[in-house]
């Protein structure tokens, strides 16, 4: 069975640059998580959705950032305007229902803000 | 504001000996403990899940509970040098989230 899948896993990009991150959740779970991690910040959650509802977005850190979830089978996270501090690994990860809390991650994308 | 507290370490255990790592936490609320693995350069890999006070064997992994004292802690027997990663600390809170601990990185000496 195929785990969370994230796309790209690596994007280097210019200051000022949209930059959009996808992410495809494990088939038959309905709750899916975008987390942001730096050595400095550690894991940070930004938003997560419950059947495609945006339940908690108050860790995104700025307007710059948006996030959607079309369907039960697709994500995106997209930050436009980018900046330098936006560069860090940004993981998906999902879970069977809110309730049961594990979460399984995807592989990340590393963004790279010049 | 909830918190999870880890040593950041690094944690310098032999081969072959017992790795304990431990986390103490905030929220008397939480109902539902994780320990994840993390390699450098990779995601985190969900190995241990505990819900109740005591002890939850898997392998050489031990996962033990404390609520009154608020601490969780993994046991690695038999460590091996493909368990030096970061060890990361999760629990629920009344939101649906998780709270993460900062990490403590193991390495295990040949």
């Amino acid at each position: 069975d195929a785990g969370v899948i994230q796309s790209p896993r690596h994007e280097v990009t210019e200051m000022g640059q949209e930059v959009t991150l996808r992410c495809k959740p494990i088939s038959g779970h309905n709750s899916l998580f975008w987390y942001r991690q730096t050595m400095m910040r550690g894991l940070e959650l930004l938003i997560y959705f419950n059947n495609n509802v945006p339940i908690d977005d108050s860790g995104m850190p700025e307007d710059r950032f948006s996030a959607k979830m079309p369907n039960a089978s697709f994500s995106t996270l997209k930050i436009q305007p980018s900046e330098p501090r936006d560069s860090a690994v940004y993981f998906c990860a999902s879970s069977f229902q809110l309730e049961h809390y594990e979460q399984y991650f995807g592989p990340g994308t590393r963004l790279t803000v010049t | 504001q909830k918190e999870v507290e880890q040593n950041s370490g690094p944690l310098s255990v032999p081969e072959g000996a017992i790795a304990s790592l431990n986390c103490t936490y905030s929220d008397r609320g939480s109902q539902s403990f994780f320990w994840y693995r993390q390699y450098s350069g990779k995601s985190p890999e969900l190995i241990m899940s505990i819900y109740s006070n005591g002890d939850k064997e898997d392998g050489r992994f031990t996962a033990q509970l404390n609520k009154a004292s608020q601490y969780v802690s993994l046991l690695i027997r038999d460590s091996q040098p493909s368990d030096s990663a970061t060890y990361l600390c999760a629990m629920n809170d009344s939101n649906y989230q998780l709270i993460w601990g900062a990490g403590t990185k193991l390495i295990i000496k040949p």
